[in-house]
């Protein structure tokens, strides 16, 4: 089946650094979708990138899928408390892969 | 609309026993997943149906059975609960294949 590893799998950030995390898959992407897991929460779909090399941006988020459309990243500029979760990048598919995710801090 | 709904919210079982996770949409989507998620192991794939009377097996489906009789109803059966089963468990609809996922509440399933 297909393989989604995202990287790291933990960060810790002073409040106002920037955040990235990294995904990548071992075959072509047909799209790459984001989620965002709040503590106790359920994934909430953030944004699909469907076209090679396309970057989009929700204000302080800026998503990018590569060239070659098996990678992806979710950058985060100027964090805030609000940022603390765990972001997924997700293949869908029939079966629909999750990657491993990266468990966000902040730290006040 | 409610949107996706699972109950219980939470359920304490003892190893051996059975028990349903219901899940119910009313989005009137084809696509429908059961997931698991452990700390450390983000979500895996337990089964999924891509329309009624179709079901498929994910990453993870032992100890696992669902059936889809209607598009609203997508339940997960325990056949024999173990304590390797304690997780926390979504269900999730979309409408069509590149849709978004549309994630329930989750049940909290503890096994003793």
């Amino acid at each position: 089946g297909q393989q989604v590893m995202q990287i790291p799998q933990y960060q810790h950030v002073q409040e106002g650094e920037d955040f990235t995390t990294y995904c990548n898959s071992s075959t072509t992407l047909s799209n790459i979708q984001w989620y965002k897991q709040r503590p106790g929460g359920h994934p909430v779909f953030l944004i699909q990138l469907v076209k090679s090399g396309e970057v989009k941006k929700q204000k302080r988020l800026t998503f990018q899928f590569g060239e070659a459309k098996k990678n992806s990243s979710l950058h985060i500029t100027a964090t805030q408390t609000t940022d603390v979760g765990t972001y997924f990048c997700a293949a869908p598919g029939n079966q629909f892969y999750f990657g491993t995710g990266t468990s966000l801090t902040v730290i006040p | 609309n409610a949107g996706v709904t699972q109950t219980p919210k939470f359920q304490v079982l003892k190893t051996g026993q059975s028990m349903t996770l219901q899940c119910a949409q009313d989005m009137n989507h084809e696509y429908m997943s059961w997931y698991r998620q452990d700390p450390g192991m983000g979500l895996r794939l337990i089964h999924y149906s891509v329309g009624a009377g179709i079901t498929d097996q994910g990453e993870v489906p032992n100890g696992y059975n669902v059936s889809r009789s209607t598009t609203e109803d997508f339940p997960l059966r325990l056949l024999s609960a173990a304590p390797s089963q304690t997780s926390v468990y979504f269900c999730a609809s979309r409408g069509s294949y590149n849709s978004p996922l549309h994630f329930g509440n989750g049940t909290r399933l503890t096994v003793t």
